[in-house]
């Protein structure tokens, strides 16, 4: 069995500061982590990955995140956040033959 | 097509009707994927398809849903007796291989079917 936990559906930053968007997961086997981005009227995105391999883990737009299995996380960073990061960020765990989503955290940015 | 199409992007129905909603995968992959997302809900994993065939339909909510999937791409998922507990976005999603999934395959989503059920 496997399950997410995104901490926080709605966050709230400031354009230009940091962008924390906490993951943590569940999984009987060593996981593979995902994370999406839902842009507004658009569909499903995909982040970043991590499979294997360096933990640390860039993604497009100047995202990234870290696997800390000892802490079994895996929470997205942006060191400057934009206007146009405003979205709904989604955290997903594949550890078989199912990809299991957590709930969603909507990022917004204030000017 | 270059992406996943989904199709209609917005359906208004009674409840009690019955509704298909249609997803075109990138040409050539073989694995298909529908998820729904409720409103204030993260993504609910529905079924999925390798080639016609649906190894697990363990995400189906109930009877009254149900998909299938001809000549390995086109996929209809299919709502009987809609209930309004059923208004969601309806997401579909396809990749090339369906080893593990994400290993070395991305998967693409489309923009999804808004569903609204009266």
């Amino acid at each position: 069995a496997q399950s997410v936990t995104q901490l926080g559906s709605h966050v709230s930053v400031s354009e230009g500061a940091l962008v924390l968007l906490r993951c943590n997961y569940s999984s009987s086997v060593p996981p593979y982590l995902f994370w999406y981005v839902q842009y507004p009227n658009q569909g499903l995105q995909l982040l970043l990955k991590y499979t294997t391999g360096a933990t640390l883990v860039k993604g497009i737009n100047g995202f990234e995140a870290e696997f800390k299995k000892s802490e079994t996380s895996f929470h997205l960073t942006k060191p400057s956040a934009h206007m146009s990061d405003a979205a709904e960020y989604f955290c997903a765990v594949s550890a078989g033959n199912m990809l299991t989503f957590g709930g969603g955290t909507r990022l917004m940015v204030k000017p | 097509g270059a992406g996943v199409s989904q199709s209609p992007s917005n359906k208004v129905t009674e409840k009690g009707k019955d509704v298909e909603l249609r997803c075109d995968p990138i040409s050539g992959h073989t694995a298909l994927y529908w998820y729904r997302q409720s409103l204030g809900q993260g993504l609910e994993f529905l079924i999925y398809f390798q080639g016609n065939s649906a190894p697990d339909k363990s995400g189906l909510p109930s009877d009254r849903f149900s998909a299938e999937r001809t000549g390995g791409s086109v996929s209809t998922l299919t709502i009987q007796r809609t209930q309004q507990e059923d208004s969601a976005v309806y997401l579909c999603a396809s990749s090339l291989l369906r080893s593990r999934v994400g290993s070395n395959e991305k998967l693409f989503f489309g923009s999804g079917t808004q569903l609204s059920v009266l």
